[in-house]
């Protein structure tokens, strides 16, 4: 079935470095692409999404392409703040109604000052 | 985009009891989903419920432990029955709209002592 693996973590870095955190996926057909955030004890976010092939989505300096040929969706960040501290995870969907997103297991990222 | 309002948003229970969780949607939603997010791990699709039908359960997951309502289309329960340790976790409703994307509840955490 579908799925999706994340790079274990936590990863860590100082203040300013650049972010990786790489996705990858397994899915028939061409699923849309998510990235989620969970702060410290707070609820998931929508980072950004991509619903086809060569799609770039991103916000608050957070990036992530759609690559089919790869089947990879990786995050990146030119320059961390602490603020970023979260777990990250990426997520995939079906393109059909009302069929549910699909996790990974999460990325921790800690990021000190 | 939606909003979501799910309660409680945690609680304590004796093991071998049940607990009810509800979750209200400020408007009509076709698809609701239940998650299960244990304890450093990631989030775990237990059901799928469609308004005027049974929910549909992924593997692993079973009716009589897992009991869903979905009596309209803004409104369902998920029940956690016969509690065990091993049930202590967060457990979250979300709902997609559209190009509104997913949207989630803020959780029950769920602790089974």
């Amino acid at each position: 079935g579908d799925s999706v693996t994340q790079m274990e973590g936590p990863v860590t870095l100082s203040e300013e470095a650049f972010l990786t955190i790489n996705c990858t996926y397994t899915a028939t057909g061409y699923p849309s692409l998510f990235w989620y955030v969970q702060y410290p004890g707070e609820g998931l976010q929508l980072l950004l999404k991509a619903t086809k092939a060569d799609d770039k989505g991103s916000n608050k300096g957070f990036e992530a392409t759609y690559r089919k040929e790869t089947t990879s969706f990786h995050l990146e960040k030119g320059s961390v703040q602490v603020s970023d501290s979260a777990v990250y995870f990426c997520a995939l969907t079906r393109n059909q109604a009302g069929t549910a997103l699909i996790f990974g297991k999460g990325t921790t990222l800690s990021v000190s000052s | 985009s939606a909003v979501i309002s799910q309660k409680p948003s945690r609680d304590i229970c004796q093991r071998g009891t049940s607990l009810t969780i509800q979750c209200q949607v400020d408007s009509q939603v076709t698809m609701m989903f239940w998650y299960r997010q244990q304890p450093g791990q990631s989030l775990t699709l237990i059901a799928t419920a469609n308004q005027g039908s049974e929910a549909t359960y992924e593997s692993g997951f079973v009716i009589d432990k897992f009991p869903i309502s979905r009596p309209n289309l803004t409104f369902s329960t998920l029940t956690v029955s016969n509690m065990s340790p091993e049930d202590s976790s967060i457990y979250l409703c979300s709902v997609v709209q559209g190009d509104y994307g997913y949207t989630f509840g803020s959780g029950t955490r769920l602790t089974v002592v």
